[in-house]
């Protein structure tokens, strides 16, 4: 079954960076695009970004374009989200979601990543 | 960026009852390739969320068929047609016709009265 397991999530300063991970397993991972979607505490659903299935394209949400960068190892089955110049508002629940047939078909546990000095 | 708007904000309802929750767009979501990319999600307390319906009204694998999308344009409806325990949590619409950025409803809380 699809599987996606997110992990690097921690606590960070402001200013400093972060790598998250996101290994797919269950279905033709290199076949498929995938999201980062965040979630700050107790509030909704933000998506970040968005990667082709060739990483060919990114697409970003304007709050974290220029600081964060997805990418993609599809020998590796994974996901990456490389955040740099955190600020506490990016204190969130990070999660991978894929983009099979639809978007956002399948989601992973998240990972959580908390900016505070 | 297209604005999706949902009501009510929370929702208590008695087991065994009707629910409905509105979505409403700023702008009509039908694509060009003539289908409209509106997807509903449910989010239980402590979990990730979990997609329940997608294009409107087709329901996800697994989901019991209490819940129903429907719709068109602008104006969009989930519907759970008889409340049990497991649907207590918070309700999205989200929309992938216009994007960058996809965007998602600010979210219904549905709780047991």
């Amino acid at each position: 079954q699809v599987q996606l397991v997110e992990s690097g999530g921690g606590v960070v300063q402001p200013g400093g960076s972060l790598r998250l991970s996101c290994a797919a397993s269950g279905f033709t991972f290199r076949n498929y695009g995938m999201h980062w979607v965040r979630q700050a505490p107790g509030e909704g659903l933000e998506w970040v970004t968005f990667i082709r299935s060739d990483g060919s394209n990114t697409y970003y949400a304007d709050s974290v374009k220029g600081r964060f960068t997805i990418s993609r190892d599809n020998s590796k089955n994974t996901l990456y989200l490389q955040m740099n110049s955190l600020r506490a508002e990016d204190t969130a629940v990070y999660y991978c979601a894929s983009d099979m047939m639809t978007p956002f078909d399948y989601w992973g546990q998240g990972a959580l990543v908390t900016v505070s000095s | 960026d297209v604005v999706l708007n949902q009501s009510p904000l929370s929702l208590p309802v008695t087991l065994g009852q009707p629910a409905s929750i509105s979505c409403r767009s700023s702008q009509s979501l039908v694509y060009s390739d003539g289908n409209t990319y509106l997807n509903w999600f449910q989010q239980r307390p402590g979990q990730s969320p979990r997609r329940l319906i997608y294009k409107v009204s087709n329901r996800d694998s697994g989901v019991p068929d209490r819940f129903t999308g429907s719709g068109s344009g602008t104006v969009f409806t989930l519907k759970i047609s008889r409340v049990e325990a497991e649907d207590v949590g918070v309700y999205y619409c989200m929309q992938a016709t216009h994007w960058p950025p996809f965007t998602f409803g600010p979210g219904t809380k549905v709780d047991i009265k």
